[in-house]
């Protein structure tokens, strides 16, 4: 059974571009949560998806948006990177009943220069 | 709004001694409480987690945690630790069976020989 699965694992930018970071959640989970982990921090809530639709957000700018697909699959995307997106991104996944467990990726490693 | 203090950026400890990571959260309603390792290069593992009930919770790899409602704190313990155990640990809080999960900036635990 594949866990949550993120890709890509590293990618580098420069400021002002824009990325899509791509994630599968663990077989069975609906719904997908993003988090960003600065260096020497600890994780940031994103925003939740579920059933297609963004259910929470964090406090993050609208740069940051997202998809879900009806498969349970989610994007992050960052429009006009800044050098202090440079973070590792986690995509992590639930299951249908809330009990509070999310199942992370491995993350996505952004370099803005 | 939920905080996570995680007061010690460091902890080193030797082989087989006993080990607690502190933690302690700020919140007007009640929350569930979190403990999560992230090994180098890897994304987050839940260690345990408290939603309701006992007050002494038991996790994976021998860890353990009290709730302690009136010290507004979650420690973690382990009665012998080994060189595997080597990690980031964080704690979390949520205000409920949600993913919006508020991390604490995390420990790191380092087990000497």
């Amino acid at each position: 059974d594949a866990g949550v699965t993120q890709s890509p694992t590293h990618l580098i930018k420069t400021r002002g571009q824009q990325v899509t970071l791509r994630c599968s959640p663990k077989s069975g989970h609906d719904t997908v949560s993003w988090y960003q982990q600065a260096l020497g921090q600890g994780p940031q809530f994103i925003f939740q998806y579920y059933e297609e639709e963004e259910r929470q957000r964090g406090n993050f700018p609208d740069r940051f948006s997202g998809h879900q697909f009806p498969n349970y699959s989610s994007e992050l995307n960052v429009n006009a990177l800044l050098l202090g997106d440079s973070a590792l991104y986690l995509c992590a996944s639930g299951l249908p009943l809330n009990t509070g467990e999310l199942f992370f990726g491995e993350g996505s490693r952004l370099t803005v220069l | 709004a939920q905080s996570v203090t995680q007061l010690d950026s460091q902890v080193p400890v030797f082989e087989e001694a006993p080990v607690e990571l502190r933690c302690n959260y700020s919140s007007s309603v009640s929350v569930y409480l979190f403990w999560y390792v992230q090994y180098p290069n890897q994304g987050l593992q839940l260690l345990l987690k408290y939603l309701s009930g006992s007050t002494l919770v038991k996790g994976i790899n021998g860890f353990e945690a009290e709730f302690n409602k009136s010290q507004t704190s979650f420690h973690l313990r382990k009665p012998s630790v080994h060189i595997s155990d080597t990690a980031e640990y964080f704690c979390a809080v949520s205000r409920d069976s949600s993913y919006k999960l508020i991390f604490g900036s995390g420990t790191r635990l380092l087990v000497r020989p």
